[in-house]
């Protein structure tokens, strides 16, 4: 049952550029979209997230971008830098539920 | 304020044991959910607790099941372990009771090892 992927593993970029994360989606009644950073041994940390009556939320470095009749919702980070390394996840929910994770992109931000 | 914590940090077991996770929730969070990330894989919703009581479960067999103390601390154990059973467990609290879009707040998890 995958209802939100993110098709690429991994992803690599050098510092200052700009870093641009995707996440589909199927299901037409996510409402909420959040994304998740995850260094090694740690467990996951909020990020950003976006309501499906926004198309952008910003947050210093980081846009997210939602596009709702793509059911697709990307995340870009600008200027990327080496901290910024790490899986990031997509986890968008509806009726507050919290159970949809995609299976996460790992970002590496190369000095 | 104290993050969520688990233990035990690893978890080594032989295949056809049970093993016994453990989740403290930030304080004044009382809902509770677990998740395994396997190898490669994204998170995987396993349980959700709230008040003491299971609220909803992943598509898991039964041999994962957990409870949820009166101090909202949580148990996963999983019975029969099995070889695929190996990954990562993460418990993660949350202030509201499914009733509102706020964050997870993540443990480091416990590292589930079947050999």
């Amino acid at each position: 049952d995958q209802q939100v992927k993110q098709n690429s593993p991994s992803l690599s970029v050098q510092e200052g550029r700009i870093s641009i994360l995707n996440c589909d989606y199927t299901n037409s009644m996510f409402d909420y979209f959040l994304w998740y950073k995850k260094y090694p041994a740690e467990g996951p940390t909020f990020l950003i997230s976006i309501s499906s009556i926004k198309d952008k939320n910003e947050d210093g470095r980081f846009t997210v971008f939602l596009n709702k009749s793509a059911k697709h919702l990307s995340l870009h980070i600008v200027p990327s830098q080496p901290g910024d390394s790490a899986v990031y996840f997509c986890a968008p929910s509806y009726n507050f539920n919290k159970f949809y994770f995609g299976s996460g992109t790992k970002l590496n931000v190369k000095p | 304020e104290a993050g969520v914590t688990q233990s035990p940090t690893h978890l080594i077991k032989t295949r056809g044991q049970q093993a016994t996770l453990r989740c403290s929730p930030i304080s004044g969070h009382t809902s509770v959910y677990w998740y395994q990330q396997a190898l490669g894989l994204g998170l995987q919703f396993l349980l959700w607790y709230d008040e003491g009581e299971e609220r909803n479960r992943g598509n898991f067999p039964p041999r994962f099941s957990g409870r949820q103390f009166p101090n909202y601390s949580s148990e996963l154990n999983v019975n029969a372990l099995e070889l695929e059973d190996s990954a990562l467990y993460l418990c993660a609290s949350s202030p509201d009771r499914g009733e509102y879009n706020s964050p997870l707040h993540f443990g480091n998890g416990t590292r589930l090892t079947v050999t």
